[in-house]
């Protein structure tokens, strides 16, 4: 079973600072996507990253997928409260009897005090 | 465009209610999903239809009964439903099952 790891799972910070978001696992991922979800709503995709070692970026957020692919990172710069929700990882879970599942990290929950 | 629309947005029932929750997608995706989400969690997989027949069912109670009545609409059938039922319920689509997932904006569910 392929396994995805978020931390922190709680980050409550000021307006201005930046932060990292890690998503690590034991195994291999075609691709990851990072969703960002707001409460009572559906999670948004910011990214997928495919290629080992790729670094993609949507405007103050920096996203990185490591070059085993088996690890990522979301950076944000300069947070806002309007960057306040929950942060999803998530990958195709594999082959097998886990083929059209996606394993989800558990979360980080990111509030942006002004 | 990546949308995947859901209605109703929100839905209060009791637990003799028959309802249905409704999923739409235009993108000539083939694959689709259902998912029920508790608060501050992951989504949990409920069932996955790819090409219009059911793919998988992660063990759902049968008073979750999905349907798939073309490739770009989902439907899921609730009745009996309990308390702990209530949830957020989501729907995504994807190109190919192991493709990037859209996500819907979701049916907030309330049994009472």
């Amino acid at each position: 079973t392929q396994l995805l790891e978020q931390s922190p799972q709680f980050l409550s910070i000021q307006e201005g600072e930046n932060l990292t978001v890690y998503c690590n696992s034991s195994s291999v991922f075609s691709s990851l996507q990072w969703y960002r979800q707001e409460p009572g709503e559906g999670p948004v995709l910011l990214v997928t990253v495919v290629t080992g070692g790729e670094v993609k970026k949507l405007k103050r957020l920096t996203f990185q997928f490591g070059d085993a692919r088996k690890d990522s990172s979301l950076h944000i710069t300069a947070a806002q409260p309007g960057d306040t929700g929950l942060y999803l990882c998530a990958g195709p879970a594999g082959g097998g009897t886990s083929y059209g599942k996606l394993t989800f990290g558990q979360g980080t929950i990111l509030t942006v005090h002004p | 465009d990546t949308e995947v629309t859901q209605t109703p947005k929100h839905l209060v029932m009791g637990m003799t209610n028959k309802k249905s929750l409704k999923c739409e997608q235009h993108m000539g995706h083939r694959a689709m999903y259902w998912y029920k989400q508790k608060a501050k969690k992951p989504p949990e997989l409920m069932f996955v239809y790819s090409y219009e027949k059911l793919s998988i069912n992660e063990s759902v109670p049968s008073r979750f009964s999905p349907e798939c009545p073309n490739s770009s609409l989902l439907n899921l059938h609730l009745h009996a439903l309990q308390p702990e039922d209530s949830a957020l319920y989501l729907c995504a689509s994807s190109q190919g099952a192991t493709d990037t997932q859209y996500f819907g904006p979701g049916t907030r569910l309330t049994v009472l």
